[in-house]
């Protein structure tokens, strides 16, 4: 495709459901990365995947998130139970792997828990 | 791990104002630095950057410059525009290791311009 996109755009949920986001990166990119902006904190790094290496859960705030990517392509965001402070904007990035250091952002995934 | 101080905002100035963003880096290594900006409803896209020291990144009249002595990487831009008014993000590139293939955004820096 053109650009990273998500999926669903805007997410509401009540606290205590799971919820799932999804990230489709540029065609051939092979590093993929999970952030989440929340208001007036900036961009928090949740969770890296290069290759078929093993995934960089470090940033990942809780066990109740969790990441796969399948196929080297298409990844899902899942939170459990989710929390009312799990309220933010999931964003998604890609970038090309060798030689090219430039992340290529989606237009993020609203999340709202009531 | 890197780290990053970015000037606080909200910055608001007058069209055709000069602005400067302040930026300042800890990291190990040599990283790269970005800068990153968000213009309203949009997502984040790449807004310049450099890759050694005495660089200096330039795009849609914005510049900013790579300075190692001082770990800084301030946003310049001599006249600005309503149109710039944005978040700004810096955010350096963890220059190996482990890291490898991270960045480390500053908190952000609202600006609006007027008119």
């Amino acid at each position: 495709g053109a650009g990273v996109s998500q999926s669903p755009s805007n997410k509401v949920t009540e606290k205590g459901k799971d919820v799932e986001l999804r990230c489709d990166p540029i065609s051939g990119h092979t590093a993929l990365y999970w952030y989440r902006q929340s208001l007036g904190q900036g961009l928090e790094f949740l969770i890296y995947f290069q290759g078929n290496s093993a995934p960089d859960k470090s940033g990942l705030p809780s066990d109740r998130f969790s990441a796969e990517r399948t196929g080297g392509s298409v990844s899902t965001l899942t939170i459990q139970r989710t929390q009312q402070e799990d309220s933010a904007v999931y964003l998604c990035a890609s970038r090309r792997g060798t030689g090219g250091l430039e992340q290529f952002f989606g237009p993020g995934t609203r999340l709202t828990v009531l | 791990g890197n780290s990053v101080t970015q000037m606080e905002g909200p910055v608001t100035l007058s069209e055709e104002a000069f602005l400067t963003i302040n930026c300042t880096y800890t990291a190990t290594g040599y990283p790269s630095l970005f800068w990153y900006v968000q213009y309203p409803g949009e997502g984040l896209q790449l807004l310049l950057k450099a890759t050694k020291a005495d660089d200096k990144g330039s795009n849609k009249g914005f510049e900013a410059t790579y300075r190692k002595e001082t770990t800084s990487f301030h946003l310049e831009k001599g006249s600005v525009q309503v149109s710039d008014s944005a978040v700004y993000f810096c955010a350096p590139h963890a220059a190996g290791g482990t890291s490898y293939g991270k960045l480390t955004f500053g908190q952000g820096t609202i600006l609006t311009v007027h008119p």
